[in-house]
């Protein structure tokens, strides 16, 4: 079983539409959670950032952390066409004083349809 | 713009050969990470380095390594290449050099090995 699991898609829905994309994690001592958007052939982008469970919401994305459920997902509303990447959900365990890279989901390529 | 500039943006190269990737961290960052990104195995951590050491091992093979130098660009030689190599290879930044920094990725360097 690999440490984080992301549905590859693609996921194309109607522009407007509300999205959601989720990764499940195996690793209990993840406590720090992200999503990062990468466009085509560019490097990834970090979009929200979260620390243990609950959500996070900045304008049209929210970040819901259930640490229980080993369960992260990523919301955007009102969908834009400029929204169609791909996006990865990212993790780690560390907190201050800790040195590691993340963790990384294979992502999920999301279309928006005009 | 993120800040971290990667060269070169593309490296075809052969079977055996050994390549070298460039890094710039953005300004004020001390902390770099290496990262590859295959179709297969999604996006994985290599190595960081902190203010000129080594801080972190992810999976990197004994066939690459990376240095920081002294103004805080980074290199990473990659020997003995195997047509398994070819992949997206990213450099981020931060600036204390913990995973929970927020990472700024480079645009990336796209190695194909023939």
């Amino acid at each position: 079983q690999k440490e984080v699991e992301q549905d590859p898609g693609p996921l194309s829905v109607p522009e407007g539409a509300i999205v959601s994309l989720n990764c499940t994690y195996s690793n209990s001592a993840f406590q720090y959670f992200m999503w990062y958007r990468q466009y085509s052939r560019k490097g990834p982008e970090l979009l929200m950032y979260t620390y243990s469970s609950g959500n996070k919401e900045d304008g049209r994305f929210t970040a819901q952390v259930d640490k229980s459920s080993k369960y992260i997902s990523l919301f955007i509303r009102d969908s834009q066409p400029s929204d169609s990447a791909t996006y990865l959900c990212a993790m780690s365990s560390h907190s201050g004083g800790g040195a590691d890279g993340l963790t990384f989901g294979k992502g999920t390529h999301l279309i928006i349809q005009p | 713009d993120s800040g971290v500039t990667q060269t070169p943006k593309h490296l075809i190269t052969a079977t055996g050969q050994r390549v070298t990737l460039r890094c710039s961290p953005r300004s004020g960052d001390l902390s770099v990470y290496w990262y590859q990104q295959s179709l297969d195995q999604g996006l994985q951590f290599l190595i960081q380095y902190y203010n000129g050491e080594e801080r972190a091992k992810g999976n990197i093979l004994e066939r690459f390594s990376a240095q920081q130098f002294p103004d805080l660009h980074s290199e990473l030689n990659l020997s003995s290449l195997e047509l398994g190599d070819s992949a997206l290879y990213f450099c981020a930044s931060s600036v204390v050099g913990v995973s929970t920094d927020t990472q700024y990725f480079g645009p990336g360097t796209r190695l194909t090995v023939l």
